[in-house]
Order: structure tokens, then C-alpha cells, then sequence
């Protein structure tokens, strides 16, 4: 079975600091590693992906993969009530595999 | 503009009723996903489409059925067998090369009235 595992949070942060939203995966052999936004009642929208060991950036987010630990994390930089919403994690196995899992996602709550 | 649309956004059922919502996108997306979430779930896979005329189950498949007719067009009906069907139904699709990153319609949410 395949498993993907988030901390449900919710996970609070004041404005301006790091969020830092970790996810891991039970399939050695995965490929991909995505990270989604979902605000109440909306569909998830894509924001960041990884494919190789490392950190990746675009603007205020950073994804970075240990694969041999296979772990993903996403952190936001200058945090913003805007992002406060549920990250969800999806990962997908092995070359050919069509069928990503999805984590059950973080709750992420920037205050004032 | 591309992207993936799903009608209605609100959609009610009587008990007994069949419901089909709609899927389509115009991304040039060989491969399209159908997914339930349910408050404070992650996604569920119900069916999943790879190419034209080919379909396969996925996790919950069981009072849902679909059709892939056209490239661009994904549609699901739930049936009556499915007893519990109030949820948020979305829709996805993605490339079957290279990263396969998913992108996701709005949704459809169904109430049982």
C-alpha cells in the first residue's frame, strides 16, 4: 500500500516567518513530488514540483526532496494570511505510473 | 484561455436519482482523473482515463461509472448504487510524459437531498 503521510495541523505561524509543511512517502521508488494550495471550498491548485534531491525555489517557496529519507517539505518564506489554506502532497511511483497519491493535507494558518 | 471546466458547480439529488457531471478541458491532456473529497479528506481516485475509449477503476469506483467518447471530455455519473454520495467531486488531467503534474478543475458539489 501506498502511503503518503502529512501532519494534519493545523500548523500556525505568525506573519512574516517560515512555515515549513513536511510530507512522507512510503514508495521508494517515486518520481515526482507535487505540492497544492487549497483554500475552503476551491479546488487545489498546483504551486510548486520536484523531481530530483535538492531544494528547488520559486519566489517565496522552496520545495526540497531527500529521497533517501523520502521526505518532501514545502517552505514559505514571509508567510502571508493569503496563505493560509490546506497543502496537499501528491507523489507519483514509478515511471508509468499514472496514479499519483495524495496526502491528506496540512492546514496552514498565518495570524496577524 | 486552457483549462479544465466542470458543470454545474452546485448540483442536488433526489434518493433513487442518477447525476452526471461534467468534465472537459482543452489542454490537449491525454490522461483525466476523477476524484471525491469528502470534509476534511484528502482525494479519493473513483475512475481514471488514460487515453480515448479506455477507463480503469480507481479506489472507490463502486456506484460511479464514466465514458471517455472524446479526448476532451471526462464525464461521471453517480448512480443510485452509491449511497453516500454528498461530497466535492473534482476533476483533473494531466500529460502522460514528463512530470505528469495534475491540474484541477473547480469542482462539482453534490448534495443529497
Amino acid at each position: 500500500q501506498k502511503e503518503v503521510e502529512q501532519n494534519s495541523g493545523p500548523l500556525s505561524v505568525p506573519e512574516g516567518a517560515i512555515a515549513s509543511l513536511n510530507c512522507t512517502y512510503s514508495d521508494r521508488g517515486s518520481q515526482s513530488f507535487f505540492w497544492y494550495r487549497q483554500y475552503s471550498g476551491k479546488s487545489p491548485e498546483l504551486i510548486m514540483f520536484i523531481y530530483s534531491n535538492g531544494d528547488k525555489e520559486d519566489g517565496r517557496f522552496t520545495a526540497q526532496l531527500n529521497k533517501a529519507s523520502q521526505y518532501v517539505s514545502l517552505l514559505i518564506r514571509d508567510s502571508q494570511p493569503s496563505d493560509s489554506a490546506t497543502y496537499l502532497c501528491a507523489v507519483f511511483g514509478n515511471r508509468g505510473s499514472y496514479i499519483p497519491t495524495f496526502g491528506r493535507g496540512t492546514s496552514l494558518i498565518v495570524h496577524p | 484561455d486552457g483549462g479544465i471546466t466542470q458543470s454545474p458547480k452546485y448540483l442536488f439529488r433526489k434518493e433513487g436519482q442518477n447525476v452526471t457531471l461534467s468534465c472537459e478541458q482543452n489542454l490537449n491532456h491525454d490522461a483525466m482523473y476523477w476524484y471525491r473529497q469528502d470534509p476534511g479528506q484528502g482525494l479519493r481516485l473513483i475512475y481514471y482515463s488514460q487515453i480515448v475509449n479506455d477507463f480503469q477503476k480507481g479506489d472507490i469506483a463502486e456506484g460511479y461509472s464514466v465514458s471517455r467518447e472524446k479526448k476532451e471530455s471526462f464525464p461521471l455519473t453517480v448512480t443510485s448504487a452509491q449511497k453516500n454520495p454528498t461530497a466535492f467531486y473534482l476533476c483533473a488531467s494531466c500529460v502522460t510524459s514528463g512530470g505528469r503534474e495534475q491540474f484541477f478543475g473547480p469542482g462539482t458539489r453534490l448534495t443529497v437531498l
